[in-house]
């Protein structure tokens, strides 16, 4: 079974410019989560999808960020424009009918 | 909304000794309890899982223990290996319409041959 992957795996760029990921998770996996982990803290969730439906963008900055999941399956996230502390890494998960989420190897953002 | 504290931050072991990392969350409606292992440049993987129904549980040289009361776990991870080295994340989360983790801060975990 493949697993959930992430591109680009590395991204620099500088403050206010835009930058987007993409993430396709593992097949027939309802449920893409969208997590932010700075250096030395856990991932802190920013958005879930069920199916292409949002069900929890609470902490998505809005203003800056956004996210769509195309058909239900691919995800893209958007920041746009980027600031000095939006540098992280950026995890996509996926998870089916059971508890566990399975996560890609995520995208390390830097904006300098 | 859940907040869940980790300690340590960072822990060190003799290989072959034990480790033992401890957890708090604050909301009691949480009924599950994931712990992740995250190698440098991957994402976390699930090593381990224990819901609100169960006291303790154990897969081979890991265990996890729950105390609802305390509103506290804990991950052991006995007879370490070098391999056993990495961040290490507790997680809570309750159902019910859909599912919401949160993690806790990591632990790095370092296995002195």
């Amino acid at each position: 079974e493949a697993g959930v992957a992430q591109s680009p795996r590395y991204k620099i760029i500088e403050k206010r410019q835009s930058v987007a990921f993409w993430c396709n998770p593992i097949s027939g996996h309802a449920t893409l989560y969208w997590y932010q982990q700075i250096l030395g803290q856990g991932p802190k969730l920013l958005i879930q999808f069920q199916n292409n439906g949002v069900v929890d963008d609470s902490q998505l900055p809005k203003d800056r960020f956004s996210a769509e999941r195309l058909k239900g399956v691919d995800s893209t996230l958007k920041i746009q424009p980027a600031k000095l502390e939006d540098s992280a890494v950026y995890l996509c998960a996926s998870s089916g009918t059971g508890y566990e989420q399975f996560f890609g190897p995520g995208t390390r953002l830097t904006v300098l | 909304g859940e907040n869940v504290e980790q300690h340590p931050s960072t822990l060190s072991v003799q290989e072959g000794d034990s480790a033992v990392i401890k957890c708090t969350y604050s909301d009691s409606a949480s009924n599950y309890f994931p712990w992740y292992k995250q190698e440098l440049g991957k994402g976390p993987q699930l090593i381990i899982d224990i819901r609100s129904n169960v006291g303790e549980k154990k897969d081979q040289r890991i265990a996890v223990t729950l105390n609802k009361t305390a509103k506290h776990f804990s991950l052991h991870i006995t007879e370490t290996q070098p391999e056993d080295s990495a961040v290490y994340f507790c997680a809570a989360s309750k159902s019910g319409g859909y599912q919401k983790v949160t993690f806790g801060t990591g632990t790095k975990l370092q296995v002195i041959p």
